[in-house]
């Protein structure tokens, strides 16, 4: 039983790229949650997603940031033109259900690091 | 607002106790939670908490009281393995956790 796989673990783009991370939930999980996590700072909620549905997107930021959660294949955060300051760790998570925060179980993260 | 406070850093001897102390202000409250982190791992679930009062599984305790906006993780008998982030988070409604920074702790042999 694979956890919540993201990928890449390590994604290095120039200022201006475009950034794609991936995120596949556990099977069985349809709510998938993306966290930001920059240095010395705490995990920061992002976006919250079911299947072809954005439920919560009130921390993402307003422009150049986009996350989808297709009905089928993995959920996609993606960062265009993206600047130094999007350098960070990006965590995705899932759940069975809505509610269940003690069931969320994270992936690996992808650490995007631009130059 | 979400308010979460937590020390930096830790350091303990191996076989010791340590307590990591966590202090809230939310504007909900649907739970508080304790994550365990390694250096570029993903977060793992240790603990949850909604009632007051402590809660025991193994070697880790979790203790909330809501009326003071004040937790605490407890790691007993500690290892080596136990070197880590840990962090406390608070959930304000069904599926939102705001995150402190984390305490890294460091177990000395």
């Amino acid at each position: 039983n694979a956890g919540v796989m993201q990928n890449p673990r390590h994604l290095v783009r120039r200022r201006g790229q475009e950034a794609r991370l991936r995120c596949s939930p556990m099977k069985g999980h349809s709510h998938v949650y993306w966290y930001r996590q920059l240095p010395e700072e705490g995990l920061k909620f992002m976006v919250y997603l079911q299947k072809e549905n954005i439920i919560d997107e009130s921390g993402m930021p307003k422009e150049r940031f986009s996350a989808e959660f297709p009905k089928e294949g993995p959920s996609i955060l993606r960062i265009q033109q993206v600047v130094r300051g999007d350098s960070a760790a990006y965590f995705c998570a899932s759940s069975p259900l809505p509610g269940e925060g003690y069931g969320y179980t994270f992936g690996s993260g992808t650490r995007l690091t631009v130059v | 607002g979400q308010n979460i406070d937590q020390p930096t850093e830790m350091t303990a001897t191996e076989g010791a106790i340590v307590q990591i102390n966590c202090t809230y202000q939310t504007s909900g409250f649907n739970g508080l939670f304790w994550y365990q982190q390694h250096a570029g791992e993903a977060p793992t679930f240790l603990s949850y908490n909604v009632l007051d009062g402590l809660e025991e599984k193994g070697r880790f305790s979790s203790f909330l009281s809501r009326s003071k906006g004040y937790s605490y993780l407890l790691l007993k008998e500690l290892q080596m393995k136990d070197s880590a982030s840990y962090l406390c988070a608070v959930s304000s409604n069904d599926y939102k956790l705001s995150f402190g920074a984390g305490t890294t702790v460091t177990v000395r042999a």
